[in-house]
């Protein structure tokens, strides 16, 4: 299993602003993982953060508006940056355990609801 | 066509019921199927994987049609503590690890 410490569990900010979510998992994993969730929705994959090399994005998200550090293997950050209402959501992030892919199990941050007014 | 879709919800049953969720999926080579459960403001946990040859845990049954790109899970003699939203979760496996998630189904169940 994994415990993941995600912070700040919420916050409010000014539109233009920008907000860096911080996870910080209790072993090491190759991947990591950060996801959106809308109101109502279920999850988006924003990107996947790899220790040693760039973020991979997802279509409709682009490395200015969420860059992503991963730093070691134990940490990674998460910025949404220039925000607007529309980047009002819960933001989370995952990894997954080590194992075979079919007994792969996600865990989550407790997630960042973002308000942006 | 959505990756994985799942009846739009929400059920509303009562304590005891049975009641049984359907998820279908786009990608004829995925190998990897889970539920997972989401309590309200809480970040997603796994219920349960799903396997080619069905399977138990308790009161939840989950099935798997490979022929068919669907999946289930059923519960049975609800409980008041199994309202949550149900997603249905895919592992495509086209090089990307992270898994795929159907926009859920929420369950109420009343006293």
């Amino acid at each position: 299993s994994a415990v993941i410490s995600q912070k700040p569990s919420r916050d409010i900010c000014q539109r233009g602003t920008s907000l860096t979510i911080q996870c910080q998992v209790d072993s090491q994993v190759t991947m990591m993982f950060w996801y959106r969730q809308q109101p109502g929705q279920s999850l988006t994959l924003i990107a996947t953060a790899n220790q040693g090399s760039e973020a991979t994005y997802e279509s409709g998200f682009v490395i200015d508006k969420f860059p992503i550090s991963r730093p070691n293997l134990t940490f990674s950050t998460l910025t949404v940056s220039n925000m607007s209402p529309e980047d009002s959501s819960i933001y989370l992030c995952s990894v997954e355990t080590a194992g075979t892919v079919k007994n792969t199990e996600a865990f989550f941050g407790q997630g960042t609801r973002l308000t942006v007014v | 066509r959505k990756e994985v879709e799942q009846d739009p919800g929400p059920f509303n049953v009562p304590e005891g019921a049975t009641v049984a969720f359907n998820c279908t999926y786009s990608n004829s080579a995925s190998q990897s199927f889970f539920w997972y459960r989401q309590d309200c403001r809480k970040e997603p946990k796994l219920l349960m994987s799903v396997y080619s040859s069905g399977n138990e845990d308790g009161r939840f049954t989950a099935q798997l049609n490979r022929a068919s790109q669907y999946i289930s899970l059923l519960i049975r003699d609800s409980k008041l503590s199994d309202s949550a939203t149900y997603l249905c979760v895919v592992n495509f496996h086209t090089g990307r690890r992270a898994l795929t998630f159907g926009s859920g189904t929420r369950l109420q169940v009343q006293p």
